[in-house]
């Protein structure tokens, strides 16, 4: 079929309310997830990872949560500020492909109202 | 430690020309991914380098090639030109590769007429 543009699902969140971003995963056999923060005109920049012996991970006003049994990830941001505004992407690696390589998800556009 | 530097930020070239991209990585990683980034298709995969040998490649044309030298800094060749070639093309350094973060440079912006 047609390529279309992509469509970045958009959040937007009050400045100090938490944020959650939500990603579907599509491997099973997936062993290690990122996400990654992008600004207009910059490169993907790292937040948190992840391994899949793990179910929760915490960082700096950050959590990533992974349910392997939905293939599900998600990031939690606290007291979201202004900052926070960015394209989010999760990735995935597949071991059983190549350990060097991430599938990215397509990204959730988080806007932080004033 | 300095981030994942790449060059030229912004290019502009015409169809059927030819281009070439560098990276030069953190340092002290000797792993270097190329990804393209597009609003179409989002982030693809590329191809990954390791001790100048490419690992891996994705499902891209052979017109899009790679190397990477000894101290570790990686160029991308992208020959006869297409306007979807238009994209913002990132790189990304990991020492090893092996199930770890990658850390992206800011990108070089290709534009093609």
């Amino acid at each position: 079929g047609e390529s279309v543009g992509l469509h970045l699902p958009t959040l937007s969140v009050q400045e100090g309310d938490n944020s959650i971003i939500n990603c579907a995963y599509s491997n099973s056999a997936s062993d290690y997830f990122i996400w990654y923060k992008q600004e207009s005109g910059k490169g993907p920049q790292f937040i948190i990872d992840i391994r899949s012996n793990m179910d929760k991970r915490q960082g700096q006003r950050v959590t990533v949560l992974l349910n392997k049994t939905v293939k599900h990830l998600s990031l939690q941001i606290a007291a979201t500020q202004p900052g926070d505004s960015a394209v989010y992407f999760c990735a995935e690696n597949d071991p059983s492909g190549s350990a060097r390589q991430l599938t990215f998800g397509s990204g959730t556009q988080l806007t932080v109202l004033p | 430690k300095a981030g994942v530097t790449q060059t030229p930020r912004y290019l502009i070239k015409t169809r059927g020309q030819q281009v070439t991209l560098s990276c030069s990585p953190i340092s002290g990683h000797r792993s270097v991914s190329w990804y393209q980034q597009t609003p179409g298709q989002g982030l693809q995969f590329l191809f990954e380098y390791f001790s100048e040998t490419q690992r891996n490649k994705g499902n891209f044309p052979g017109r899009f090639s790679g190397r990477q030298f000894s101290n570790s800094r990686s160029e991308m060749n992208v020959s006869t030109l297409e306007l979807g070639d238009s994209a913002l093309y990132l790189c990304a350094s990991s020492l090893s590769g092996e199930q770890e973060t990658q850390y992206f440079g800011p990108g070089t912006r290709l534009l093609v007429l």
